[in-house]
């Protein structure tokens, strides 16, 4: 089983819908959860973190945390063509070693138009 | 601070040659992370420093993969005979002491630097 997984993409919405990724994580006592975005030939930049149970909210960006099913998601509303990037989740704080920082695959997202 | 500087920025080498990279990281940040990004792939965790110590290397690694962080600023990435297999960008990030809530996991990545082995 790999440490952090994705749903599988590429993933397409048409402009002003929301977009729906989704991750999940091995390690049960995992500390800290973060969505990064990358542009084609960018490097990863940080979007959220959430350390919590529950929802945290950033402009047109909800992150989702549930720690009881290994869980986290990330809702982007009113999506823009601008949007269109991979998404990486990226977890931390995991038993082996607590400051080491494990990424996901990655979805990409398309928004249409 | 001009954030994460990374050199060079695309290296071609031939199969077997020995290349080196480097990492300056934010002036503030204690923690060094250095990752192997393919096309298509999340970036895959190589090794992280916090200040000058190595914590971990990734057991993927061959023993040709070797980093250094002396006096805890700067670090260098050096692959030994080097592969086809070895060509990927190669990314360093950094991120700051302090707690979780603080943003103490919260990695700031450099551009990026790209191998390719002929």
């Amino acid at each position: 089983q790999k440490e952090v997984e994705q749903n599988s993409g590429p993933l397409s919405v048409p402009e002003g819908a929301i977009a729906s990724l989704n991750c999940t994580y091995s390690d049960r006592v995992s500390q800290s959860f973060f969505w990064y975005r990358q542009y084609s030939g960018k490097s990863p930049e940080l979007i959220m973190s959430i350390y919590s149970n529950g929802d945290k909210e950033d402009g047109r960006f909800t992150a989702q945390l549930n720690k009881a099913s290994q869980y986290v998601s990330l809702l982007i509303r009113d999506s823009q063509p601008s949007d269109s990037a991979t998404y990486l989740c990226a977890v931390n704080g995991m038993k082996t070693s607590y400051d080491k920082v494990i990424f996901g695959p990655g979805t990409s997202l398309s928004v249409i138009p | 601070d001009t954030g994460v500087s990374q050199d060079p920025r695309h290296k071609i080498t031939k199969r077997g040659q020995n290349v080196t990279f480097r990492c300056d990281p934010i002036s503030e940040h204690n923690r060094l992370y250095w990752y192997r990004q393919t096309l298509g792939q999340g970036p895959e965790f190589l090794t992280y420093f916090q200040n000058e110590a190595q914590l971990e290397k990734s057991r993927l690694l061959s023993d040709r993969f070797s980093a250094e962080r002396p006096k805890g600023s700067f670090s260098t990435l050096e692959i030994q005979r080097t592969e086809q297999g070895d060509s990927a960008m190669y990314l360093c990030a950094s991120s700051p002491p302090g707690t979780k809530e603080a943003g103490a996991n919260v990695l700031t990545f450099g551009a990026g630097s790209r191998l390719t082995v002929l």
